[in-house]
C-alpha cells in the first residue's frame, strides 16, 4: 500500500456517459498527478496539481476535466470519450511538485475501457 | 524532447539467473532517474531512484546503475525469482521536474 487509493478500480462506459475518476491520497502531500497508460504508449503525464491549483496540462483533451477540490483528493472527469481513451489511469502523489527532492507515490489505477 | 527506450520489451529467464536491463534517455539534462516495478493491473512500486550526481543505488538484489553523459542505466537482478516476475518501468526525471517513462521490460521468472 503506497498510500494512494483510487475507485473504481474498474470501469466501462459507452461514449456518450459522463462518469469520474477518484484519487485520494493519505500521506500530507500538496501535490498531485493523473497519468494516462495505453497499451501502445508510455505511462505520460496529463495533469499536475499542487496545492489545488493546476500547474500542468499536458495538452490533455478537453473530454478530460480534472478537479482538485482539496491536497487530499483529485478528481478526474469524463465526458462522450473515445474508444482509444480506453488506458490505466494512475494517480501519484509527491510532497511538492516542481522539484527533483520528492518521489512521486503512485495508486493502483483505474482500467477504464470505453464502448 | 526527451525519449526513454527500454530494452528489452521482454525477458523469460529460469529462477536464479542474474540478469540485466536497460534504459537509455536521450538527453543526459536530468535530475535523477527512478526504475519502478509494476504488476499486472496494479500501480507502480518504486525500487530504486538515482540522483544526477550519482552513480549506483543498491537495495537487496538489485543494483541499478546510471551513466548521464552516455544517456544509460542499467538494472541488475541477482539470483532471479518467479516472484520478481512484473514489468519494470525506468522513468527520467527531465529539466521541467516531468517524468519521463519507457515502455518497460516484461521480466518473466520461471520456476
Amino acid at each position: 500500500e503506497t498510500g494512494v487509493t483510487q475507485t473504481p478500480r474498474h470501469l466501462v462506459m459507452g461514449m456518450t456517459n459522463k462518469k469520474s475518476l477518484k484519487c485520494e491520497q493519505h500521506l500530507g502531500h500538496n501535490a498531485m498527478y493523473w497519468y494516462k497508460q495505453s497499451a501502445k504508449k508510455p505511462l505520460e503525464l496529463m495533469f499536475v496539481y499542487s496545492l489545488e491549483e493546476r500547474v500542468e496540462n499536458n495538452s490533455v483533451p478537453s473530454r478530460f476535466s480534472p478537479e482538485c477540490p482539496n491536497s487530499s483528493h483529485l478528481f478526474l472527469h469524463l465526458h462522450t470519450l473515445q474508444p482509444e481513451d480506453s488506458a490505466l489511469y494512475l494517480c501519484a502523489s509527491s510532497q511538492e511538485s516542481g522539484t527533483a527532492s520528492y518521489e512521486q507515490y503512485f495508486g493502483p489505477g483505474t482500467r477504464l475501457t470505453v464502448t | 524532447k526527451q525519449e526513454v527506450t527500454q530494452i528489452p520489451a521482454a525477458l523469460s529467464v529460469p529462477e536464479g539467473e542474474n540478469l540485466v536491463l536497460n534504459c537509455s534517455f536521450t538527453d543526459s539534462a536530468i535530475y535523477n532517474l527512478q526504475w519502478f516495478r509494476q504488476d499486472p493491473g496494479k500501480g507502480l512500486t518504486s525500487l530504486l531512484l538515482i540522483q544526477s550526481s550519482q552513480r549506483e543505488q543498491t537495495s537487496g538484489r538489485l543494483n541499478a546503475s546510471l551513466d548521464k553523459s552516455s544517456g544509460r542505466s542499467t538494472l541488475y537482478i541477482a539470483a532471479s525469482q518467479p516472484g520478481d516476475s512484473a514489468t519494470y518501468l525506468c522513468a527520467v526525471m527531465d529539466s521541467s521536474y516531468k517524468l519521463i517513462f519507457g515502455s518497460g521490460t516484461r521480466l518473466l521468472v520461471r520456476p
